[in-house]
């Protein structure tokens, strides 16, 4: 069945630092990708999206990478800061394939910035 | 702030019993979207509500239910409950069944069964 994972569940940097989150995904016809980050007691809060039809997309200090290739998906964030730390996840989507916004989700990465 | 809110914050409940969930969505969006999300786990989608209809369902039994209302709220109800819905239950926010779109996610309701 179709499945998102995650290749590390932690990542400790310090302030200052690029980071880098990793995720696999399964399901190939996935065509719509997105970054949140979840914060303790909060929901996630969308960070980035990409379509299949992209490589790259860059935001304030983000940036993710779609390999399609080898189905891989990334999350850089440039000198990250304590407010960072928190529970990332990728989330893919079938959105041509299905008739509604069905949205699977990665375990998660725990991202700790250190000051 | 994502504008969507969630009631109430934290529920307890014990096994068998029933409860209810609900969830106002952003204005000007018409779709909603209830995941369920275990501990340390990823959100999992239950289903989505547009324009009043259920229009997706996920690997859940038929003692999850929902209903949209004409203002696009939404409520999730789950009847005899047990232990492992334990969760966090969080809904999203959309337009048109948040397909290549932003989904915007509420606070979420914390349900423990015991």
């Amino acid at each position: 069945g179709e499945s998102v994972g995650l290749h590390l569940p932690t990542l400790s940097v310090q302030e200052g630092d690029n980071s880098i989150i990793n995720c696999a995904y399964s399901n190939s016809a996935s065509d719509y990708f997105i970054w949140y980050k979840q914060e303790s007691g909060k929901g996630p809060q969308f960070i980035i999206d990409i379509r299949s039809n992209m490589d790259k997309r860059q935001g304030q200090r983000v940036t993710v990478l779609l390999n399609k290739t080898v189905k891989h998906l990334s999350l850089q964030i440039a000198a990250t800061q304590p407010g960072d730390s928190a529970v990332y996840f990728c989330a893919e989507q079938d959105a041509g394939g299905t008739s509604y916004g069905k949205l699977t989700f990665g375990q998660g990465t725990i991202l700790t910035v250190h000051p | 702030e994502t504008g969507v809110t969630q009631s109430p914050t934290h529920l307890i409940k014990t096994r068998g019993q029933q409860v209810t969930l609900r969830c106002s969505s952003q204005s000007g969006h018409n779709t909603v979207s209830w995941y369920q999300q275990a501990l340390g786990q990823g959100p999992q989608f239950i289903f989505q509500y547009y324009r009043e209809e259920e229009n997706g369902r996920g690997n859940f039994p038929p003692r999850f239910s929902g209903l949209q209302f004409p203002n696009y709220s939404s409520e999730l109800n789950v009847n005899a409950l047990e232990l492992d819905d334990s969760a966090l239950y969080l809904c999203a926010s959309s337009f048109d069944r948040g397909q290549f779109g932003e989904q915007y996610f509420g606070p979420g309701t914390r349900l423990t069964v015991t």
